[in-house]
């Protein structure tokens, strides 16, 4: 089964600080990749997606994230963080198939943007 | 467009007691989840529906049951609430897996925070 390691429980940046949050994966085939972001008090929303081709994939708000398979990694980067983007985030993951694979979220990552 | 609509947003049990969750989609899609959210455990799977009449167990199953009344409707029963099933539930809808076999983003709903005394 695949498992998604969040090593940074707690990020705290200044405003115009760059962000990057790491994710690593366990799994041996081929998966999907997905960044979710949950604002306080509310559902995760989607930040950006991987599923094929370029690895580093841009999603909302001026986040982006790359995929490197050799080291099992999906780091989600900013290059300037607003207190606006604090919030809890979490990488997720799961298998590739052409029939349905459980999601496997990681344990979440707050960032507190301090202005 | 709600999109995923769970309801009560809030409740507090008495331990022993029983009460349904309730989750509704309207974006037609196939496949439905519920999910547990703690403090520094992030969001574990009690069960999903990949789609309309099946359901299956996810990490955490125990104490909960899950009806797929129809597409849009998927509801969580706790039969005998217990302090340890104090958290916020997280229901969520996706399409199924793309042509090319990739899983779909999740939808997901505003939540239930639930209090077990």
């Amino acid at each position: 089964a695949q498992s998604v390691s969040q090593h940074n429980h707690h990020v705290i940046l200044s405003e115009a600080a760059s962000l990057e949050l790491g994710c690593n994966y366990s799994y041996g085939g081929t998966v999907n990749l997905f960044w979710y972001v949950q604002y306080p008090g509310q559902h995760l929303q989607l930040l950006l997606k991987y599923f094929s081709g370029d690895p580093l994939v841009k999603g909302i708000k001026g986040f982006e994230a790359e995929f490197i398979k050799s080291k099992f990694s999906f780091n989600l980067r900013k290059p300037s963080v607003q207190w606006s983007d604090t919030a809890e985030n979490f990488c997720a993951v799961n298998p590739y198939s052409g029939g349905y694979q459980k999601v496997t979220f990681g344990t979440g990552t707050k960032l507190q943007v301090i202005p | 467009n709600a999109g995923v609509t769970q309801t009560p947003k809030f409740q507090v049990l008495k331990t022993g007691q029983s009460m349904t969750l309730q989750c509704a989609q309207d974006m037609n899609h196939n496949s439905m989840y519920w999910y547990r959210q703690d403090p520094g455990m992030g969001l574990r799977l009690i069960y999903y529906s990949a789609s309309e009449g099946t359901t299956d167990k996810g990490e955490v199953p125990n104490g909960y049951n899950v009806s797929r009344l129809n597409k849009r409707e998927f509801s969580l029963r706790l039969e005998s609430a217990a302090p340890s099933q104090t958290s916020v539930y997280f229901c969520a809808s996706s399409d199924p897996p793309g042509q090319d076999g990739g899983n779909q983003p999740q939808h997901f709903g505003d939540g239930t925070r639930l209090s077990i005394l």
